[in-house]
C-alpha cells in the first residue's frame, strides 16, 4: 500500500523567512514523488519532481529514502507563494501509474 | 499551452439521479484519470484509463462508476446513482506517457448531491 503524510495542514511565515513542508511517504517499492500546487481557484499544478532534481520558483525538495521523506523548501518565502501544497508518490513502473496524494499543507506567507 | 478542461464546472443534483462528468484531456495523451477530493479530505484516486480500458480503479470506484471515452477526444465518469456521499470536487487528468510522469489536472468538477 502506498501511503503519503504532510503532518502540518497550516504554515504561516512572513515575507523573507524560510519555509519547509514535509512529507514522509510510505511504500515498499521504488517511489516516484512530486509537489503539486494549487494556487486560489486555480488547477492542481506540478512543481517539482524528484526526478528532475531541478528548483521551481526557488523551491527545491530531496528524497531522502533513508528516511522516507520528500521535504519540500524554500529560502525565502514570497507572499506568492500562498497556495496549498501536495506532496504526492507514484509507483515506479506500475500500470496507470496513479497518484497518492498526502492531505496537503496550506501555506500563508504574510507581509 | 494546452490544458485539461472539465464540464460542467458547478453540478447540483438529487440523490438516485445519474450525472455524467465531461473532460477533455490534452490531445495527444495516452493515460486519463478521474480524481476526486471531499471537502476537507485528501485527493483520492478513483480510476485509470488506458487504450480504451480501465488499467486501474480504487475501492471507491465501484458498480455505480464507469468511464467512457466515447469519440477520442471526450473522457467521462458517470455515476449511476448519486448518494450523498458522492459530493466532491472530480478531477479528470492526463498523462502523455507513462515515462513522462506528469499528470496534468483540469479545473475540477464541484458535485453537490442533496
Amino acid at each position: 500500500a502506498q501511503r503519503v503524510t504532510q503532518p502540518e495542514k497550516l504554515l504561516s511565515v512572513f515575507k523573507g523567512a524560510p519555509v519547509e513542508l514535509k512529507c514522509n511517504y510510505s511504500y515498499s517499492g521504488s517511489p516516484e514523488l512530486f509537489w503539486y500546487v494549487q494556487y486560489s481557484r486555480q488547477r492542481l499544478q506540478l512543481l517539482l519532481r524528484h526526478i528532475s532534481r531541478e528548483s521551481i520558483k526557488g523551491f527545491t525538495a530531496d528524497l531522502n529514502k533513508g528516511e522516507t521523506s520528500f521535504h519540500l523548501k524554500k529560502p525565502f518565502a514570497q507572499e506568492e507563494d500562498s497556495a496549498m501544497y501536495y506532496c504526492a508518490l507514484s509507483a515506479a513502473g506500475a500500470a496507470g501509474n496513479k497518484l497518492t496524494f498526502g492531505g496537503g499543507t496550506r501555506v500563508l506567507v504574510k507581509p | 499551452e494546452p490544458e485539461v478542461t472539465q464540464t460542467p464546472s458547478h453540478q447540483v443534483t438529487q440523490m438516485g439521479q445519474e450525472v455524467i462528468l465531461r473532460c477533455v484531456p490534452i490531445s495527444n495523451h495516452l493515460y486519463f484519470y478521474w480524481y476526486r477530493q471531499i471537502l476537507g479530505q485528501k485527493v483520492e484516486f478513483l480510476v485509470s484509463f488506458y487504450n480504451n480500458e480501465i488499467s486501474e480503479k480504487s475501492e471507491i470506484f465501484d458498480d455505480q462508476f464507469s468511464v467512457e471515452r466515447p469519440d477520442g477526444s471526450n473522457f467521462t465518469l458517470k455515476i449511476r446513482s448519486t448518494k450523498l456521499e458522492d459530493s466532491a470536487m472530480y478531477f479528470c487528468a492526463s498523462l502523455l506517457t507513462r515515462g513522462g510522469k506528469t499528470q496534468y489536472f483540469g479545473p475540477g468538477t464541484r458535485l453537490l448531491v442533496l
